[in-house]
Order: C-alpha cells, then structure tokens, then sequence
C-alpha cells in the first residue's frame, strides 16, 4: 500500500517568510510525528499526533513553529517568519497503535522527508 | 549527557566481516528500541526492533538489548557494499498518554570490497 507522503519535496524561501509544509501519513495510521533533522544528526522530535489533537508539543522550538491534524490524517507544519537556522530536513512518521493508544511496540513509517532553505 | 549516545563513525569493515554498532541510552524508564537504516538523502528505514533483554535475529541483522547496562547494540554479519548507510539507534518511551521517540546522531558504516 502507500506508504507517508510529504509535499513539497524541496522548499527554498527567504529568511522572514511563511512556509506550510504537509504530510499524508498510511491511511488508518492514528498517530503522526514530525522531526527534524540536520546534517549529521539524528531526527529530532517536534511534536505527536494522536488522532486530531496533538498529545505532545513538547518539540517545537518555539512559537513560530506550529502543526494541525483537522481531521485526524493530513498533517500541516507551519512556520512563520522563518530563520537560516530552520534550514533542515523535516520528517513525519505515522503509526498504527494497538486499541487506539499508543504504546511502545508501535513501528514508526517515515515519509521522504521535506528539504527546507531558507536563505 | 545525551538521551541517546551512538559513535558518529565512520566505522570501515572489510565486504564479509561483521559490522557491530553500539549504542547507550540514558533513561531507565525507556521499554523499545530500535535500529534505523539511512541512506544519505533518504529517510531512515526501521531494521530492527527489540522490548527484551537478549538477543533477536532477523536475516544477517542480530539486535541486542542489555537494560541493566542501558546498552543496545547491532551486529550485521556478512557485510555487504549495500549495508554502507548510516545507522540510527532509537528508544521510546511511553509516559501518560504519549510515546515519544529519540534517536541518536547515527553510526556511518561504510563496507568497503
């Protein structure tokens, strides 16, 4: 079946603007991540889905960054005036937890990730 | 001290010989860990994943978990050029109603023929 998908692939903006990025996660995955990873480093938490309502924010640097799920599947990530230093790759992941909760078992699925510049 | 500690690398291996990957984890409370695989420019891919103490095979990928010593570990036995990626240790831990995963910086492996 079809696996995360992440649009846009590549995103290049200048410093100050406005940027949405968006994640479709396996259809029936309840649980959705964002992270963000810099060059050489390891994905780095930002926030958790749990259906519609985030159950842990605890990622997100700061307020300019902010994540809806409406509707329980598509995720947005939004940033606003955006730094050089939000310049990353920005994954999500979706899982499957077992009687709608989740529980440490649960297997993350990555999507291709989103490349921002901000210049 | 870092949640998750993993040696940057690169860690060379000659193409047949047994590649191990170490990695250390600070929290006590952590219940799953997990070895991603990530070629450069692409997202990380689950490998491995083990909840006991011990060991746990799958194919020439053998994960081993010791919780008393808060260590995990992945031992690929007849290296391949293909293994050549970098490989991420990861660790969740559940608290309330929430999971949350952190991963290390990676290992590069680099097989070389």
């Amino acid at each position: 079946g079809a696996g995360v998908s992440q649009t846009p692939s590549n995103k290049v903006t200048e410093k100050g603007k406005y940027v949405e990025l968006r994640c479709d996660p396996i259809s029936g995955h309840t649980a959705l991540y964002w992270y963000r990873q810099s060059l050489g480093q390891g994905p780095e938490f930002l926030i958790y889905f749990q259906g519609t309502g985030a159950a842990d924010d605890s990622g997100l640097p700061n307020d300019r960054f902010f994540a809806v799920r409406p509707e329980g599947s598509v995720s947005t990530l939004k940033i606003q005036r955006t730094e050089r230093g939000d310049s990353a790759v920005y994954l999500c992941a979706s899982s499957s937890p077992e009687g709608g909760r989740q529980g440490p078992t649960d297997t993350q699925y990555f999507g291709p990730g989103t490349r921002l510049t901000v210049l | 001290q870092k949640e998750v500690e993993q040696n940057s690398g690169p860690l060379s291996v000659p193409e047949g010989a047994i590649a191990s990957l170490n990695c250390t984890y600070s929290d006590r409370g952590s219940q799953s860990f997990f070895w991603y695989r990530q070629y450069s420019g692409k997202s990380p891919e689950l490998i491995m994943s083990i909840y006991s103490n011990g060991d746990k095979e799958d194919g020439r990928f053998t994960a081993q978990l010791n919780k008393a010593s808060q260590y995990v570990s992945l031992l690929i036995r007849d290296s391949q050029p293909s293994d050549s990626a970098t490989y991420l240790c990861a660790v969740n831990r559940t608290y309330s109603s929430a999971s949350k995963i952190i991963f290390g910086s990676g290992t590069r492996l680099s097989i070389r023929p």
